[in-house]
């Protein structure tokens, strides 16, 4: 069974702070992505990474950073949180068979953070 | 971004009625994803779907994709209260990001 874990389920923090947010999956997939998620907006994404080290920008990367030091964990970090950015967060993992054409994309369980 | 067209948005049923809901695109799609989310959890993958034409069950869930690669569907037979959720559809193209549909909301009156 694949998984995807997240560190921590729900977190409050203050303005300014420094927010880490870390995700692990242990099926060695070399996608993993960053998605919010806001009533209204659906799941947007924040950054994706397809192998270590490698970043890219998704569709709403303001106000936040990740880090890919090793291939199961991919952190997203916040610099200095703002009220705005209390949301839902989502990590996903990705795998690609190119072989079979098979490619399908698993979500971790999420994080709930307020931004107070 | 790009977002698929999933209808319909909600859908107030009765247990033990059946379930359809479809997401369509003006893109082709190689892969079609289906998944479903609580209140506080985040979207489980349901079904995924490879080929065109592939009709995939997974117990009382049975997807189709369609033969024009811009087409879904889910079906949910004989509903139970444990259905209710979110449903969402999800297209992928090769290297390029999941593309999602708005969201079925499902709503069962015992």
């Amino acid at each position: 069974d694949v998984k995807v874990t997240q560190s921590s389920r729900y977190l409050v923090k203050r303005t300014g702070e420094k927010v880490f947010l870390e995700c692990v999956q242990d099926m060695d997939h070399e996608n993993m992505f960053w998605y919010r998620q806001d009533p209204g907006l659906g799941l947007r994404l924040i950054y994706f990474s397809y192998d270590v080290k490698m970043k890219e920008k998704g569709d709403i990367p303001e106000g936040y950073s990740v880090s890919r030091e090793k291939k199961e964990r991919f952190s997203l970090i916040l610099e200095s949180a703002s009220t705005n950015q209390t949301s839902m967060y989502l990590c996903a993992s990705r795998y690609t068979i190119y072989r079979t054409s098979t490619d399908t994309q698993y979500f971790g369980p999420g994080t709930r953070l307020t931004v107070l | 971004g790009q977002q698929l067209n999933q209808s319909p948005q909600s859908m107030f049923i009765q247990e033990g009625e059946d379930v359809s809901m479809n997401c369509t695109s003006s893109s082709i799609f190689n892969t079609w994803l289906w998944y479903k989310q609580e209140p506080g959890e985040g979207p489980v993958l349901l079904i995924a779907l490879y080929k065109a034409g592939e009709l995939t069950s997974n117990g009382r869930l049975t997807a189709q994709f369609g033969i024009t690669r811009k087409d879904s569907f889910l079906n949910i037979s004989a509903s139970i209260p444990s259905d209710v959720g979110i449903y969402f559809c999800a297209g992928l193209r090769g290297a390029q990001k999941l593309v999602f549909g708005q969201g079925t909301r499902l709503t069962i009156n015992p």
